[in-house]
């Protein structure tokens, strides 16, 4: 397998501007977490999806962030508009069950100026 | 509100000492608690997952404690190596945080040659 993939590995955008990230699971998992690290908050949980659902997006920081999983094996992590503060590296994991080990893809890193 | 943390946040060895990597965790109703590395620019991948029945895990050099009456888990690694630098973060899978799993801030390892 080739484990989780996200794109673009790398955004730079400016402020104003719609970003939407990528994320492919590892096929069989059934959920879906979007995470954000930055040096001064390090690792958050944003939303997560159970077998497509949305669970939890308590994380989301506001509004112009939202997330989708139209099927098993793609979703979306949309910012509208963006801001220089969103600047992180935003990663997508999935595991078989929400319990389980879980499996990170690279990242991406944003940029925004 | 349940939180993790990990100290120290960095950590300087020689190449060929064991080493201890210290997680603590305030709440002791835990699913699992897990244990990943963090390659600078990279995403995490998982080391050991330990479950809440469970003490302890062991994976080649890495050997992860859990009491979870004390709220405290360990890293250990035998026979440190240059490739073991990277920062090293403790995860927690708390029942009452709706099936989040919740970071520490990490330790930063470096092992000198």
């Amino acid at each position: 397998d080739a484990g989780v993939i996200q794109s673009p590995r790398h955004e730079v955008t400016e402020m104003g501007q719609e970003v939407t990230l990528r994320c492919k699971p590892i096929s069989g998992h059934n959920s879906l977490f979007w995470y954000r690290q930055t040096m001064m908050r390090g690792l958050e949980l944003l939303i997560y999806f159970n077998n497509n659902v949305p669970i939890d997006d308590s994380g989301m920081p506001e509004d112009r962030f939202s997330a989708k999983m139209p099927n098993a094996s793609f979703s979306t992590l949309k910012i509208q508009p963006s801001e220089p503060r969103d600047s992180a590296v935003y990663f997508c994991a999935s595991s078989a069950t929400r319990q389980e080990t879980q499996y990170f893809g690279p990242g991406t890193r944003l940029l925004v100026l | 509100k349940q939180e993790v943390t990990q100290i120290p946040a960095a950590l300087s060895v020689p190449e060929g000492e064991n080493l201890v990597l210290n997680c603590s965790f305030t709440d002791s109703a835990i699913y699992n608690l897990q244990w990943f590395r963090q390659d600078p620019g990279k995403g995490l991948t998982s080391l050991l997952l330990i479950q809440s029945s469970q003490r302890e895990q062991t994976s080649g050099r890495l050997n992860a404690s859990l009491d979870k009456s004390s709220g405290r888990s360990t890293l250990y690694i035998a026979a440190s190596q240059p490739g073991d630098s990277a920062t090293y973060l403790c995860a927690v899978f708390f029942y009452n945080q709706g099936g989040k799993l919740i970071f520490g801030q990490g330790t930063e390892l470096s092992v000198k040659p």
